[in-house]
C-alpha cells in the first residue's frame, strides 16, 4: 500500500456521462497530480495541484476538471465521456510543490471504461 | 522541453542472467530523472532516483542506473533477472514549470520479459 488511496477502482460508464474519481494523498503530502494512461497516448500528465492551487497544467481536456480541497483529497472531474477517455488514470502525490528530488507516490489507479 | 526515448519496448531475458533497460533523456540543464516500475494491474513504484548527487544510483530490488552527462543516458540495470522482475518500467524525467510546480515526462516504457 503506497498510501495514496483512489476511489474507485474500476468504472464503467456511457458515452456522454459525467464521473468523478476521487484521490487521497499520502499523509503529509501537499501536492496531488493526475494522469491519464492508455494503450495509444501512454502515461499524460493531466495537471497538478498544490495546497489547494493549481500549479501546473499538462494535457487535460476542457471537458475536464479538477480540484483539491481542505483537507487536501482531489477530485478529478471528466464529462461528456467519449469512448477515447477509456483509460487507467492515476493520482500521486509527493511532499513539495517543485523541485527534482520531489518524488511523487502513486495510487493504484482507476478504471475507467466508457461504452 | 525535457524529454525522455526508452531505445526498447520489449526486452527478453532468462532468470539469472543480466537486465539492461536503455534511456536517453533531452534536457537544457542537469536532469532529475527516475526509474518507475508498473506491474500488472499495478500503480507505479519508484525503483530509484537520480538528483545530480552520484552518478550511480542504487534502487530498491538490485536494480541501478548510472547517469552518463556525455551520452545523455541513464541505463537502469540488474546483475541477475528474477521472475518477479517481469513487469514494465519507465524513466521519467522530471520539469519544473512556471508558477511553481513539478511535472514528471514518462518515456514509452520497457516490458520486460522473464523466462525460465
Amino acid at each position: 500500500d503506497s498510501g495514496v488511496t483512489q476511489t474507485p477502482k474500476h468504472l464503467i460508464t456511457a458515452t456522454g456521462q459525467r464521473v468523478t474519481l476521487r484521490c487521497s494523498p499520502r499523509s503529509g503530502d501537499l501536492s496531488v497530480y493526475w494522469y491519464q494512461q492508455s494503450l495509444d497516448q501512454g502515461l499524460q500528465f493531466l495537471i497538478q495541484y498544490y495546497n489547494g492551487e493549481e500549479r501546473a497544467k499538462g494535457n487535460i481536456l476542457e471537458r475536464f476538471s479538477a480540484q483539491q480541497f481542505p483537507d487536501l483529497h482531489s477530485e478529478l472531474n471528466l464529462s461528456s465521456l467519449e469512448l477515447g477517455d477509456s483509460a487507467l488514470y492515476f493520482c500521486a502525490s509527493s511532499p513539495r510543490r517543485e523541485g527534482g528530488a520531489n518524488v511523487l507516490t502513486f495510487g493504484a489507479g482507476s478504471r475507467l471504461t466508457v461504452l | 522541453a525535457q524529454s525522455v526515448t526508452q531505445l526498447d519496448s520489449h526486452v527478453s531475458v532468462s532468470e539469472g542472467t543480466p537486465v539492461l533497460l536503455r534511456c536517453n533523456y533531452s534536457s537544457s540543464y542537469s536532469p532529475s530523472l527516475f526509474w518507475y516500475v508498473q506491474h500488472p494491474n499495478k500503480g507505479l513504484q519508484l525503483l530509484l532516483k537520480y538528483t545530480s548527487a552520484a552518478t550511480l544510483v542504487k534502487g530498491i530490488n538490485g536494480f541501478e542506473a548510472e547517469f552518463k552527462k556525455s551520452e545523455t543516458s541513464f541505463h537502469l540495470t540488474k546483475p541477475s533477472a528474477h521472475m518477479s522482475d517481469a513487469a514494465e518500467y519507465f524513466c521519467v524525467v522530471s520539469d519544473r514549470v512556471t508558477g511553481g510546480g513539478n511535472k514528471l515526462t514518462f518515456g514509452t516504457g520497457t516490458q520486460l520479459k522473464v523466462e525460465l
